[in-house]
């Protein structure tokens, strides 16, 4: 199947700063690519849906300005936890789709702010 | 919206045992639903995908079955090893969305 590489996939930081991930399509393009947050024993929380070319639409009650998201191409996506604090620290994964076919998941960042 | 809700939140079960899991969901109108598997720390890995205009799909010991007039679909697990314990999620696609299920946490006992 298609390969989604996310990265870092573990990133610890100081309170006050700036962490970016990467989710990569590896062996296709992707129409939209989701950034979904989860909680310990939670199922997957949506943060945004973001399509190639435009603004991120964001979920109700997640910060646009807290969590940057930037898709400059249809096979990059970037989501940036700007000032960083440490009820950040979550897993976050992201999700590559060509619409109504098959989604792909990357395999998730640990973060953990200290 | 639509909701997307699995039953049972939790399953233990003795090895060899067949399973079924269980995911309902609201609207109707889908285009396709998925079943991943997700183990502790880790992103979601893909098992089997159900298009809107079949009824099941079935790879190797799992069969996942679709009924979108009543909105339901099982993942039947035949013969269950502990290598199968996980969380799995359902999650159903409509639009350009992604609605995902509330999780099965599943574990098999030697």
């Amino acid at each position: 199947g298609a390969v989604v590489s996310q990265h870092p996939s573990r990133v610890i930081c100081k309170s006050g700063t700036s962490v970016k991930i990467e989710c990569r399509s590896l062996d296709f393009q992707a129409t939209t690519m989701f950034w979904y947050r989860q909680f310990p024993k939670k199922s997957l929380m949506l943060m945004a849906t973001s399509n190639e070319g435009s603004k991120a639409t964001y979920e109700q009650g997640v910060e646009k300005d807290k969590f940057l998201i930037n898709h400059a191409s249809l096979t990059l996506s970037t989501l940036t936890v700007t000032s960083a604090h440490p009820e950040d620290s979550s897993f976050y994964i992201c999700s590559a789709w060509v619409q109504n076919t098959e989604a792909f998941f990357g395999q998730g960042t640990r973060l953990t702010v200290v | 919206k639509q909701e997307v809700t699995q039953i049972p939140a939790a399953l233990s079960v003795p090895e060899g045992e067949n399973l079924v899991l269980n995911c309902s969901f609201t609207d109707s109108a889908i285009y396709n639903l998925q079943w991943f598997r997700q183990d502790p720390g880790k992103g979601l890995t893909s098992l089997l995908l159900i298009q809107s205009s079949q009824r099941e799909q079935t790879s190797g010991r799992l069969n996942a079955s679709l009924d979108k007039s009543s909105g339901r679909s099982t993942l039947y697990i035949a013969a269950s090893q502990p290598g199968d314990s996980a969380t799995y999620l359902c999650a159903v696609s409509a639009g350009n969305q992604f609605y995902f299920g509330t999780g099965t946490s599943l574990t098999v006992i030697p």
